[in-house]
């Protein structure tokens, strides 16, 4: 069964950087896709990018300017980057296995942009 | 703005059936895949590809899809159905992922 886990620092200040790990167990990253997708408190979701194994990105082009997801299949990790955050930047962040259709994710971490 | 679109809000008396729907151009390309989401819990996919349920998922839930139309019925609503639920697909380009605004399902 695979398994995927958030982690990474619950507050953030504004104008620095989210920086989110996902540790991926249960199976191998290989020849899927992982996204990351995050839900600011009582709203929908928000696809906020993907990434391939080998490494190939796509990402949402309302986020693409601050936004920089990377793999490491050797670690069966891939990270999330969002540079200048604002209190907009405050939600619940979850990263998934994309089929694309999204079949496992994790448990989700809250990120909290304030000073 | 999401380029799928779904009614905020359906109720459905408790064993009857519920249709939910979402519209997006992307639909006439791509399939649609659906998210249930309990509060305070991550969402989990109830169907994909059109109507493919993953292992766990009760066959009370089906999907079908007609043009730029997809919809996620439920057959005989329980009360454990009361959540959140989010369809999502590529978008016109084929490389991003989109989500619906979400509906929220209320079984009376």
């Amino acid at each position: 069964q695979v398994q995927l886990q958030e982690s990474g620092p619950g507050l953030v200040r504004p104008s620095e950087t989210l920086s989110l790990g996902c540790t991926v167990s249960g199976g191998s990253m290989n020849s899927y896709y992982w996204s990351w997708i995050r839900q600011p408190p009582g709203k929908g979701l928000e696809w906020i990018g993907s990434i391939y194994y080998s490494g190939s990105t796509n990402y949402n082009l309302s986020l693409k300017s601050r936004v920089t997801i990377s793999v490491d299949t050797s670690k069966n990790q891939f990270s999330l980057k969002l540079s200048s955050v604002t209190a907009a930047d405050t939600a619940v962040y979850y990263c998934a296995r994309s089929q694309p259709a999204l079949d496992y994710w994790g448990q989700g971490t809250l990120v909290t942009v304030s000073s | 703005s999401s380029e799928l679109t779904q009614d905020p809000a359906v109720s459905v008396a408790l064993g009857q059936t519920v249709r939910i729907t979402c519209q997006g151009d992307s639909l006439g390309s791509y399939y649609a895949s659906w998210y249930q989401q309990r509060p305070g819990q991550a969402p989990l996919l109830v169907m994909y590809s059109k109507n493919t349920r993953p292992s766990g998922i009760p066959d009370r839930f089906s999907g079908s899809s007609s043009g730029n139309t997809a919809s996620l019925t439920i057959t005989g609503a329980q009360a454990a159905d009361e959540a959140d639920y989010y369809c999502g697909s590529r978008d016109s380009s084929g490389n991003r992922l989109v989500f619906g605004g979400g509906t929220k399902l209320t079984v009376l």
